[in-house]
């Protein structure tokens, strides 16, 4: 079946404009998640839904950043203004249902702020 | 809140041999210890996974063990293959109320087989 997909997947922005990253998870998973996954380093947590209810925002670096998944299945991950520290991977995670501990992540976005 | 330490960053072995991969965890209330492993343009990819009420679990050419006295879990990978080479992430992870599990990574171990 198909897996967890994102899009773009590369995406050059100059300072100062905004940027949407897409993430569409597994059919029927309920929980997604979003992680930041700078050059060299692990996956570092952003934020957390179940359906679509954002649960757990603690991970967002600043109020630049907002995501949303609005009819619980495709996300949205949105950050306003970037900056050259924003540049990372943003990865999408999924998994089934509550207490499901298995994560399955996409390919990532990379996001390059000049 | 959880850190992860994980060791060695880099790790390079002969093909046919073993490698070990370490990492250790802070909260005592992490349940939850998995290992992805991670190829170059792509996401982690999930090779194995242990709870905490559970010492060791093996998979094939790949075993992890879990020292909850410790906080410590590893990665044992035998008869390593060429297709083996990629950077591996460990993680650990407490329940938190809502029902998720909210991963917490160690900073990678690029493994290199060289044949």
């Amino acid at each position: 079946g198909a897996g967890v997909s994102q899009s773009p997947r590369y995406k050059v922005a100059k300072r100062g404009q905004d940027v949407a990253l897409r993430c569409d998870p597994i059919s029927g998973h309920v929980s997604l998640f979003w992680y930041q996954q700078a050059l060299g380093q692990g996956p570092e947590f952003l934020t957390y839904f179940q359906n679509e209810a954002q649960l757990d925002k603690s991970g967002l670096p600043s109020d630049r950043f907002f995501a949303e998944r609005p009819e619980g299945s495709v996300s949205t991950l949105k950050i306003q203004r970037t900056q050259q520290e924003d540049s990372a991977v943003y990865l999408c995670a999924s998994s089934r249902g509550l207490a499901s501990e298995t994560q399955y992540f996409g390919p990532g976005t990379r996001l390059l702020v000049l | 809140g959880e850190n992860v330490e994980q060791h060695p960053s880099t790790l390079s072995v002969q093909e046919g041999d073993s490698a070990v991969i370490k990492c250790t965890y802070s909260d005592s209330a992490s349940n939850y210890f998995p290992w992805y492993k991670q190829e170059l343009g792509k996401g982690p990819q999930l090779i194995i996974d242990i709870r905490s009420n559970v010492g060791e679990k093996k998979d094939q050419r790949i075993a992890v063990t879990l020292n909850k006295t410790a906080k410590h879990f590893s990665l044992h990978i035998t008869e390593t293959q060429p297709e083996d080479s990629a950077v591996y992430f460990c993680a650990a992870s407490p329940m938190f109320s809502g029902g998720y599990n909210k991963l917490i990574f160690g900073a990678g171990t690029r493994l290199a087989v060289h044949p």
